[in-house]
């Protein structure tokens, strides 16, 4: 079974500019999340997906930060723009359909990650 | 949620059992504990999860303390593929899916 796919997996900008990341989860999962994790610290939640509606989006940055799922399955990540503290990596994760019913957390399958560098 | 708190390193000799604790003093009854770990340069991996009763699956044994208070996550054979950070997260079913990662332990396994 294929991984959570991720590109690019480095990259390097100036602030002020644009970047934009690339998911492709597993297939047929519902749900996909994007965390940033900055140096020394674990894995924060910008944004839950299931399917292309948007679950949880309380953490993302939304003068700067946008995210979409059109179709319900790729995502792209997007920072417009970009400032020095951005510097992270960003993961993406995704798990099957989440239910609001289920007593326990559906399990999460995380991609490499892209890390980004802002000077 | 319940607040987790971790040491923040451990060493391991190769080949011996890893133990690395986890307190969840104010978990309530329905939050699971799930450990998860983070290889360097690579994206977290779900490890084992459990409610009350002990867990055991191919990668490794999870313990919890009766009163649920605290729980121990064991690699009983600890290899130096196995260094990595390790996360403890402690949580109910919240209406969404996501999961709140703390610091976690860095676990050292030493040749």
């Amino acid at each position: 079974e294929a991984g959570v796919a991720q590109s690019p997996r480095y990259k390097i900008i100036e602030k002020r500019q644009s970047v934009a990341f690339w998911c492709n989860p597993i297939s047929g999962h519902a749900t996909l999340y994007w965390y940033q994790q900055i140096l020394g610290q674990g894995p924060k939640l910008l944004i839950q997906f299931q399917n292309n509606g948007v679950v949880d989006d309380s953490q993302l940055p939304k003068d700067r930060f946008s995210a979409e799922r059109l179709k319900g399955v790729d995502s792209t990540l997007k920072i417009q723009p970009a400032k020095l503290e951005d510097s992270a990596v960003y993961l993406c994760a995704s798990s099957t359909r989440w239910s609001a019913g289920s007593p326990k957390k559906e399990t999460q399958y995380f991609g490499p990650g892209t890390r980004l560098l802002v000077l | 949620d319940a607040k987790t708190t971790q040491p923040p390193s451990m060493d391991c000799a190769e080949g011996r059992a890893a133990n690395l604790p986890c307190n969840h003093s104010t978990i309530s009854g329905n939050e699971y504990v799930y450990w998860y770990r983070q290889i360097h340069s690579q994206g977290p991996q779900y490890i084992i999860h459990g409610l009350k009763n002990n867990e055991t699956n191919e990668m490794a044994s999870l313990i919890i303390t009766e009163d649920r208070k605290s729980s121990t996550l064991i690699l009983p054979h600890a290899t130096l593929r196995d260094t990595a950070v390790y996360y403890c997260i402690a949580e109910g079913q919240t209406g969404a899916n996501n999961l709140f990662f703390g610091t976690g332990t860095r676990l050292t396994v030493i040749p």
